[in-house]
């Protein structure tokens, strides 16, 4: 079964730094690209970070760019997100996506269940 | 960044209405012709669901009664035939370019 888990998140306070985990499992975790996207509380979807499937690129939201680190542990199967400077605007439930691919058009097809953010003092 | 626009932000249909969405992006999502426009359904406390990839693609077990159209800069999702369950919000996304930018969303009510 395709499935990614997200771990990692709390209540944090402003300037502080959080690192977001994403299990993969039941696909071959090296083929992909991953991303992140989030959703603050009663507001649409913003899109925050992808990484290529073998690592070597990394693309950012301009709101997150030189704060947040996306990377991947092929090794573990695992996605990060290293947040750093967080801000009270970062507070939303953050979604681990898998890329479906080029034949499938970059896709998001496969998210995690997410995991909450709260950045407050 | 490619700016998505998407309408109505909200509608409020019956069970059995024909029902459309649209989005409209900055620029043109398409090039070899292939549409870089992705149609998702998220249902409250609920992480998103791909319904439609590559603008007229229907995810796998999607139902049949959805379907997308469209080119360039304008495109549709449409439910056919609504059910209860279809009560969502939808987004439409463009995968063209970085950032991956997603429309507002629209709030389907069943009346």
């Amino acid at each position: 079964q395709v499935q990614l888990v997200e771990s990692g998140g709390g209540v944090v306070q402003p300037g502080k730094s959080l690192r977001l985990s994403c299990a993969a499992s039941g696909f071959t975790f090296s083929s992909y690209s991953l991303h992140w996207v989030r959703q603050a509380p009663g507001k649409g979807l913003e899109w925050v970070a992808l990484i290529s499937y073998d690592g070597g690129n990394e693309y950012y939201a301009d709101s997150v760019k030189g704060r947040f680190t996306i990377s991947r542990d092929s090794s573990k199967n695992t996605l990060y997100l290293q947040m750093n400077s967080l801000r009270t605007e970062d507070t939303a439930v953050y979604y681990c996506v898998r890329n479906s691919g080029y034949d499938l058009g970059d896709a998001l097809d496969i998210w995690g269940q997410g995991t909450m953010v709260t950045v407050s003092s | 960044d490619i700016q998505m626009t998407q309408s109505p932000s909200s509608l409020s249909a019956s069970v059995g209405d024909r029902v459309t969405i649209t989005c409209r992006a900055s620029q043109s999502l398409s090039q070899s012709f292939r549409s870089y426009l992705n149609w998702y359904q998220q249902t409250p406390g609920k992480a998103p669901k791909l319904l439609i990839y590559a603008a007229s693609n229907l995810q796998n077990g999607v139902p049949p009664r959805f379907s997308g159209s469209g080119s360039g800069t304008d495109f549709t999702l449409t439910i056919s035939s609504l059910q209860p369950e279809d009560s969502a919000t939808y987004y439409c996304q463009q995968s063209y370019s970085t950032p991956y930018t997603f429309g507002r969303g629209t709030n389907l009510e069943i009346k």
